[in-house]
């Protein structure tokens, strides 16, 4: 089983739209999670962390559900700019490995 | 701040030859990543420093790959030789501490073997 599984889309969604996406991570004891955004030919870039409580940036909620071992991220009134692949992004219980999924591709139409 | 620096972008060898690859993190960094990205895939880890020590390699293909940060600061990754399969984005990253901070990555070698 992989250490992090998401689902690759793409997810094609309208200008305005809510979209959001799961990912789930194998090892109950992972204690740090985040959210990066990857535009294409380009280098990952830190979106947000997520963390125990939830947390919003403006458009972008992220949350942990620990029962069930998943992370979210739900970003509302979808953007153009928003096009682009995020990756969910899970550490070792060491804590001194992080563990990527495939990423999910995202691309909002006008 | 300046960023992480990676050299060179682009690279394109024939199978069986020799390519190495350069990293100069953030100042002040401990930690140096190197991440090996197949195109439609997310960043597989190869090795991290945490100064000049190697904390994991465990996914790094050692009969071929090879990886050095003697002072510390800079790192280059080598493979030798090369295979068809090695074709991907080699991405360095760095962080102030080793799994709970934020990463910043390179603008990555984009590596073509044919």
């Amino acid at each position: 089983r992989k250490e992090v599984e998401q689902d690759p889309g793409p997810f094609n969604v309208p200008e305005g739209a809510t979209v959001a996406f799961n990912c789930t991570y194998s090892n109950s004891a992972s204690q740090s999670f985040f959210w990066y955004r990857q535009d294409c030919r380009k280098e990952p870039k830190l979106l947000m962390s997520v963390y125990s409580s939830g947390n919003e940036d403006g458009r972008f909620t992220a949350q942990l559900n620990r029962a069930s071992q998943y992370i979210s991220l739900l970003i509302r009134d979808s953007k153009l700019s928003d096009s682009a692949t995020y990756l969910c992004v899970v550490n070792t219980p060491t804590g001194n490995q992080f563990y990527f999924g495939t990423g999910t591709s995202l691309t909002v139409i006008p | 701040e300046a960023g992480v620096a990676q050299s060179p972008r682009y690279k394109i060898i024939e199978k069986r030859q020799s390519v190495a690859f350069w990293c100069n993190p953030i100042s002040g960094h401990a930690t140096l990543y190197w991440y090996q990205q197949i195109l439609g895939q997310g960043p597989k880890l190869l090795i991290q420093f945490q100064n000049n020590g190697v904390v994991d390699d465990s996914q790094l293909p050692k009969d071929r790959f090879s990886a050095e940060r003697l002072k510390g600061v800079d790192s280059t990754l080598k493979i030798q030789p090369a295979k068809l399969e090695d074709s991907a984005v080699y991405l360095c990253a760095s962080s102030l501490f080793p799994g709970v901070l934020e990463q910043f990555f390179g603008p990555g070698t984009r590596l073509t073997v044919l």
